[in-house]
C-alpha cells in the first residue's frame, strides 16, 4: 500500500488566492483528518469524515476553510481566499476504525505571502 | 476541551543517556497513543496503551500508562542519533474518532 497520498508537497501562494490540498487514504480506512501543524499551536484537528460523512468540523478556523470527501478515495481541504495565517504544514490522516492508530501523510506544507 | 500536556517541552541528550517524556491529562483517558515526527517528516504511529498501568517495549522504547489512565510516559533507553525527533502523545477526546494531541517533546540527541 501507497500509504496516505497528499498533493501538492510544497504551495506558495499570494494572500488572497484560493488554495486547494488534496489527500487520497489508505484503501479500506473509514476514517479521514484533516490536521494542520504550527510552531505556535502545535498539531490541530481541522475536521474528519467517517465513511466519507463530514463528523465533526469544529476545529475549522472560519468560513474560509472548507473539506469535501466526495468518495472514499479523495478528499479536498480548500481554503478561499488565502491569508498568510493560514501557513502551516497541512496533514491528511487516515484509521480504520477507533482503537487504530492513525497513517499520516507527507503533509502539505503552504506558504501565503 | 480536553488537553494533553506534556513536559519537557525540549530535551537535549548525549547518546547512550537515557530519556522520558510525560503525558498528562485532567481527565480520565480511555487510551493513550503515542507518535514520533522526525524532523521535516510527518507523525508516524508506535503504539496504543489501554488498560490501566499497562506497559508496552519496544527495544528501547518502553511505554506505560498510569493506574489512573490519566498519565502515561515514554522511556528510551540508551538513545541514538536516529531516536531524534518530536514525540507525541494523542487521546480520544470526546467520541472515540478524535485524536487530540498534545505538545510534544522534542528530543535531540548529540554524539
Amino acid at each position: 500500500d501507497a500509504g496516505v497520498i497528499q498533493s501538492p508537497r510544497h504551495e506558495v501562494t499570494e494572500m488572497g488566492q484560493e488554495v486547494t490540498l488534496r489527500c487520497k487514504p489508505i484503501s479500506g480506512h473509514d476514517y479521514l483528518f484533516w490536521y494542520r501543524q504550527t510552531m505556535m499551536r502545535g498539531l490541530e484537528l481541522l475536521i474528519y469524515f467517517n465513511n466519507n460523512v463530514p463528523i465533526d468540523d469544529s476545529g475549522m478556523p472560519e468560513d474560509r476553510f472548507s473539506a469535501k470527501m466526495p468518495n472514499a478515495s479523495f478528499s479536498t481541504l480548500k481554503i478561499q481566499p488565502s491569508e498568510p495565517r493560514d501557513s502551516a504544514v497541512y496533514f491528511c490522516a487516515s484509521r480504520a476504525g477507533p482503537g487504530y492508530g492513525y497513517t499520516f501523510g507527507s503533509g502539505t506544507r503552504l506558504t501565503v505571502v | 476541551g480536553q488537553q494533553v500536556m506534556q513536559i519537557p517541552q525540549y530535551q537535549h541528550v548525549q547518546e547512550g543517556e537515557d530519556f522520558t517524556t510525560y503525558c498528562n491529562s485532567s481527565t480520565t483517558l480511555s487510551n493513550i497513543q503515542w507518535y514520533k515526527q522526525r524532523p521535516g517528516g510527518h507523525p508516524v504511529f508506535l503504539i496504543q496503551l489501554v488498560k490501566s498501568g499497562e506497559v508496552k517495549k519496544q527495544k528501547r522504547l518502553t511505554f506505560q500508562f498510569g493506574e489512573a489512565k490519566k498519565n502515561s510516559s515514554l522511556h528510551i533507553t540508551a538513545t541514538q542519533t536516529t531516536d531524534v525527533g518530536t514525540y507525541f502523545c494523542a487521546a480520544n477526546t470526546g467520541t472515540a474518532s478524535k485524536l487530540t494531541f498534545g505538545t510534544g517533546t522534542r528530543l535531540q540527541v548529540t554524539l
